[in-house]
């Protein structure tokens, strides 16, 4: 696999569900990030990690909790969702705080989230 | 409050001509702009870039054009291709310690390319 991959593509899940999302990244980067897209709105910023360690939670609802186990993975852990969750998360990685020019994010197809 | 706007939610161009996709922005410490692809059920695919340094980037049949004084930005996508039909995405990035490489996006643009 190259790039950046995501499992599953597409999720339904109840309201008192509680499902994960996985993305890997086989670049060597070092920064990975999740995003909320919903329909003709601007990407939304989650998560970010840098390292590892996660350095921004845009104000985001407990019941997305992220996890970075390592530089090449990450996961968004999710629990009680409401019908308004419903959207498609993408997950991008980037060279993170050693590149000093590079600000190009490299993205995953995306998980396509229905939450009924 | 929207930092990047992309007035045009769509736009349709007879193939052969020119695109010109059109972004708007307000944050003066913007200084690093990006141009992003996407196809249905695809992620956004970097496309172009442009620093706050020059006022024009070339790739191929891709250029952007920055205007930093009308913190306006617009790709020109000259021949259009009907594989250029896609939704673009601008975003803006401010370097600096507290950027934390955070891109700000616009809400993107479909574009049709007409046979």
């Amino acid at each position: 696999e190259t790039g950046v991959t995501q499992t599953p593509r597409h999720l339904v899940m109840g309201m008192t569900n509680k499902k994960s999302l996985k993305c890997e990244q086989h670049l060597g980067h070092n920064a990975m990030y999740w995003y909320k897209q919903s329909a003709k709105k601007p990407l939304e910023l989650m998560f970010v990690y840098n390292f590892k360690e996660q350095t921004e939670n845009n104000s985001v609802p407990s019941r997305f909790s992220p996890e970075c186990p390592n530089s090449s993975h990450l996961f968004l852990h999710l629990h009680t969702l409401q019908p308004e969750d419903s959207a498609l998360y993408l997950c991008a990685s980037s060279q993170g705080p050693a590149a000093t020019i590079s600000y190009e994010q490299y993205f995953g197809p995306g998980t396509r989230l229905t939450v009924t | 409050d929207q930092q990047v706007k992309q007035n045009s939610p769509s736009l349709s161009v007879q193939e052969g001509r020119i695109s010109i996709l059109n972004c708007d922005y307000t944050n003066s410490m913007f200084d690093y702009f990006l141009w992003y692809k996407k196809y249905p059920a695809e992620g956004p695919t970097f496309l172009i870039s442009i620093s706050s340094i020059k006022d024009k980037n070339e790739d191929g049949r891709f250029t952007v054009f920055l205007n930093k004084s009308a913190k306006h930005l617009s790709l020109h996508i000259v021949p259009s291709q009907p594989g250029d039909s896609a939704v673009y995405f601008c975003a803006a990035s401010a370097s600096g310690q507290d950027s934390n490489y955070q891109l700000i996006w616009g809400a993107g643009t479909k574009l049709i390319i007409k046979p």
